[in-house]
Parts: structure tokens; C-alpha cells; sequence
């Protein structure tokens, strides 16, 4: 079993929709929680970053993270075809020789049609 | 727009070649690393570099072999490669490399793209 899961899609959705992503993982020395989006022959770019239980809103993104159940999401709201591209959830832990170390979903494909 | 540029952004080598990829932050981080992304995959570890000392090398193969002169640059010398080495490069940057440290965020370049032939 995979450290973390993340829902695989790929997903295709309408212009304005509101887009759920999510990710589960087993390693409850998983402290620090990250989105990236990555366009095509592109590097990651940092979306969200949490380390707390509960909702963070950044604009039109929201994470969420429930460190109780393992389970973590990224909301898009009002999606635009700009916002197409694989979405990537990270963790990593505070110490010890995993510091530094992200440990990735396997990405979803999102697709917002006009 | 991210501020670790990577360089350069595509590589052509043969498996004789010895080539190099760059990296610079001017963020002020402290930690800095090598991650390889092959399509379709998310990126893997390979090295990570914390106040200019190698503090992590994920069981990577010696025709890989990193470089940090100092805070800023980052380097990744590249002989003898295969063609199952073709991937995005990426390097990536955070503020703080000291356990429990909360400055975990990992910023990333646009990645090398390198090509073995």
C-alpha cells in the first residue's frame, strides 16, 4: 500500500464547476501538507500549504485537512480552463532523516472545459 | 513566476557525454534539492543538500553526482547516463532545513528536461 493515495481521475469538468481533489495517506508522522499544480512540461507550483487540521482559503482554492481521519482535499471553486493541468498533493514530516523528503499522490488530470 | 531557475531547460547528451544541470535561488533557503520526474509519475527524491551539505542521497547511481558551491547554486553533474535516465530534472528550494522547522515549503523550478540518446 502506497503512503499516500490520491483519487487517480482524470476528471473533466465544466467551466464554473467546483472541483474536489483528494488524497488519503497511512504515515501519521505526516505533518505538513501541500497542493502543486503542474502544467504540461512544466515544474510544480506550490497551490496550498498547511500543516493544521481544518480549512485554509487562498482565493478560489480551499484545503482541507482532518489529520484524524488521514484525509486531505483541495476544492476549486468557479474552475476556469486555465486552471487545467495535473494537481499534486505532498506531505512531508518535521524531523528526522524523512526532513525534506515529499511524498507525492500520483496526481489527477483535471480538465475545465469552456 | 518561480523564483528557482533552472538551466538548461533542454538536454540532448550521448551516453558518453559528461553535461551539467544548474540551479539558483536567491530566496535566502537553506536546503536544496534534486528531484527526477518521469512522464505521468509524480517527482522522486533524489538528493537534498541542507546548509551546502548533502544531507539525503536516495540510493542514486554515481553517474549522478551533486554539487552545492554555495547557498544559492546547486548543481548536477551528469556521465555516463542511459537512456532510461531521460526525465524532467527538477530542482526545488525551502527556507529552513532544521527538524521541526515550519519553513517546509518546497518551491520548485521549471525542471531540465534531458534526453539520453
Amino acid at each position: 500500500q502506497k503512503e499516500v493515495e490520491q483519487d487517480p481521475g482524470p476528471l473533466s469538468v465544466p467551466e464554473g464547476a467546483i472541483v474536489s481533489l483528494n488524497c488519503t495517506y497511512s504515515n501519521s508522522a505526516f505533518q505538513y501538507f501541500m497542493w502543486y499544480r503542474q502544467y504540461s512540461r512544466k515544474g510544480p507550483e506550490l497551490l496550498m500549504y498547511t500543516y493544521s487540521s481544518g480549512n485554509k482559503e487562498d482565493g478560489r482554492f480551499t484545503a482541507q485537512v482532518d489529520k484524524s481521519s488521514k484525509y486531505i482535499s483541495l476544492f476549486i471553486r468557479d474552475s476556469q480552463p486555465s486552471d487545467s493541468a495535473t494537481y499534486l498533493c505532498a506531505m512531508n514530516s518535521a524531523g528526522g532523516t524523512s526532513y525534506g523528503k515529499l511524498t507525492f499522490g500520483q496526481g489527477t488530470i483535471l480538465t475545465v472545459h469552456p | 513566476d518561480t523564483e528557482v531557475t533552472q538551466t538548461p531547460k533542454h538536454l540532448v547528451m550521448g551516453m558518453t557525454n559528461k553535461k551539467s544541470l544548474k540551479c539558483e535561488q536567491h530566496m535566502g533557503h537553506r536546503a536544496m534539492y534534486w528531484y527526477k520526474q518521469k512522464a505521468k509519475k509524480p517527482p522522486e527524491l533524489m538528493f537534498v543538500y541542507s546548509y551546502e551539505k548533502l544531507s539525503i542521497n536516495e540510493s542514486v547511481p554515481s553517474r549522478f553526482s551533486p554539487e552545492c558551491p554555495n547557498s544559492s547554486l546547486l548543481n548536477l553533474h551528469l556521465h555516463a547516463l542511459q537512456p532510461e535516465d531521460s526525465a524532467l530534472y527538477l530542482c526545488a528550494s525551502s527556507q529552513d532545513p532544521r527538524p521541526g522547522a515550519r519553513g517546509n515549503t518546497i518551491y520548485f523550478g521549471e525542471g531540465s528536461w534531458l534526453t539520453v540518446v
